[in-house]
């Protein structure tokens, strides 16, 4: 079984200052994990990827999410925010074998001036 | 610009009426999927599509359809649609079904009357 928690309903940071969002994941199997941001009204985009290479992936637009096997935890990074970064952000778990994605319950992501 | 292109952006249309929501990759993906999504949710999986063959149907209601025509295009037929199928519906690819990432469009904003 499959499961992922995101720690935080909603996070607000201020322009220019860094970034945490919260992933903490459960899986049976050696799993896959992913990050994507969905914009209003848009489809979701993939932001990056972990498939068992280095724990540390970089993402695009600045993003960086670290694989910490004895925490269970993927959490997404950057370190500094710009306004377009405001946005729903989901964790996203899979496992080789599997036709599914399972999702978190997703984390928005303010961002004031 | 997203490599999955789903028409329309927006329908609306009565509980009696019959509808298609169609979805085009060109990427030469051998998966495709829809997703339904309500607002503040993540995305719940309906259908999955490996080589053109459907190989999940998440228990979704008869009222809504799917086929694949070829490897490239994925529709959705819709009838006798109720008033809590309104949502945004979501068409992914990926290069085979299983732990990949998948590559979303940007949706159906889909209201029935």
């Amino acid at each position: 079984a499959q499961s992922v928690t995101q720690l935080d309903s909603h996070v607000s940071v201020s322009e220019g200052t860094p970034v945490l969002l919260r992933c903490n994941y459960s899986s049976s199997y050696s799993p896959s994990l992913f990050w994507y941001v969905q914009h209003p009204n848009k489809g979701l985009q993939l932001l990056l990827k972990y498939t068992s290479a280095a724990t540390l992936v970089k993402g695009i637009n600045g993003f960086e999410a670290e694989f910490k096997k004895s925490e269970t935890s993927f959490h997404l990074t950057k370190p500094s925010a710009h306004m377009s970064d405001a946005a729903e952000y989901f964790c996203v778990v899979s496992a080789a074998g599997f036709q599914k994605l399972v999702f978190g319950t997703g984390t928005r992501l303010l961002v004031s001036p | 610009d997203t490599e999955v292109t789903q028409t329309p952006k927006h329908l609306v249309m009565g509980m009696t009426n019959k509808k298609s929501l169609k979805c085009e990759q060109h990427m030469g993906h051998r998966a495709m999927y829809w997703y339904k999504q309500k607002a503040k949710k993540p995305p719940e999986l309906m259908f999955v599509y490996s080589y053109e063959k459907l190989s999940i149907n998440e228990s979704v209601p008869s009222r809504f359809s799917p086929e694949c025509p070829n490897s490239s295009l994925l529709n959705l037929h819709l009838h006798a649609l109720q008033p809590e199928d309104s949502a945004l519906y979501l068409c992914a690819s990926s290069q085979e079904a299983g732990a990949q990432p998948q590559h979303f469009g940007d949706g159906t904003r889909l209201s029935i009357l």
